[in-house]
């Protein structure tokens, strides 16, 4: 069964980094179009953004809130998926998840605040 | 981007009653080419991930009951649940997957009445 595991949230001041991390078991991420989407508690789902399969070219594209700040990567060895996250803002608190498909994994929260 | 609009936000269903969630796109998420629309719905239960339900707008996932189904084409979709059981109370999403920016609606909370 296919399985994602994100990690790296947590409280960080506004300005900050974070990288978030989604590891795959059962799945090759880099076979996949694998997306972050992000989602304030209690609030409705918001796409952050998208790295394409190795064969697709691997190129990524973003929402226009986190274009600049937010860099999708993959490292294929590890078959793990990241979030760079940069010039972190209070709107930027959410639930992260990673997803391709039908697969989520169960989401990890971001707190920017002072 | 596509905007999604659902509607209603909230509903409330009598057990064993039939539930509809409509969804609407700002422009066409039909793709000509393979006639498929690129629509999915899913369910979301509170602190859990969302799963999901229906993908090319009909099509149920492998173990999903069949009293949910999806219809629709083009920008106008609805979600179903035939007859409302218990554990199907939650929030439900479309999304669409048809442009590089998935969209998803608001969301629709589903209750027992």
């Amino acid at each position: 069964e296919v399985q994602l595991v994100e990690s790296g949230g947590g409280l960080v001041k506004p300005g900050g980094s974070l990288r978030l991390s989604c590891t795959a078991s059962a799945f090759t991420l880099s076979d996949a179009w694998m997306n972050w989407v992000r989602q304030v508690p209690g609030k409705g789902l918001e796409w952050v953004g998208r790295i394409k399969s190795k064969t697709d070219g691997g190129t990524t594209d973003y929402a226009a809130p986190v274009k600049g700040r937010f860099t999708i990567s993959r490292d294929d060895s590890e078959n793990t998926l990241f979030l760079q996250m940069s010039s972190l803002k209070t709107e930027d608190t959410a639930v992260y998840y990673c997803h391709s498909g039908r697969s989520w994994g169960q989401g990890t929260l971001v707190t920017v605040s002072s | 981007d596509i905007v999604m609009t659902q509607s209603p936000d909230s509903l409330a269903v009598s057990l064993g009653e039939r539930a509809t969630i409509n969804c609407k796109s700002s422009q066409s998420v039909l793709y000509s080419p393979n006639n498929k629309n690129y629509l999915a719905w899913y369910q979301q239960k509170p602190g859990q991930p969302p799963k999901r339900l229906i993908y090319w707008a009909s099509t149920r996932e492998s173990g999903v009951p069949d009293r949910f189904s999806g219809s629709g084409s083009g920008t106008d979709f609805t979600l179903t649940i035939s007859s409302l059981q218990a554990e199907d109370v939650a929030v439900y999403y479309c999304q669409q997957y048809y442009s590089t920016a998935l969209t998803f609606g608001g969301g629709t909370k589903v209750e027992i009445k």
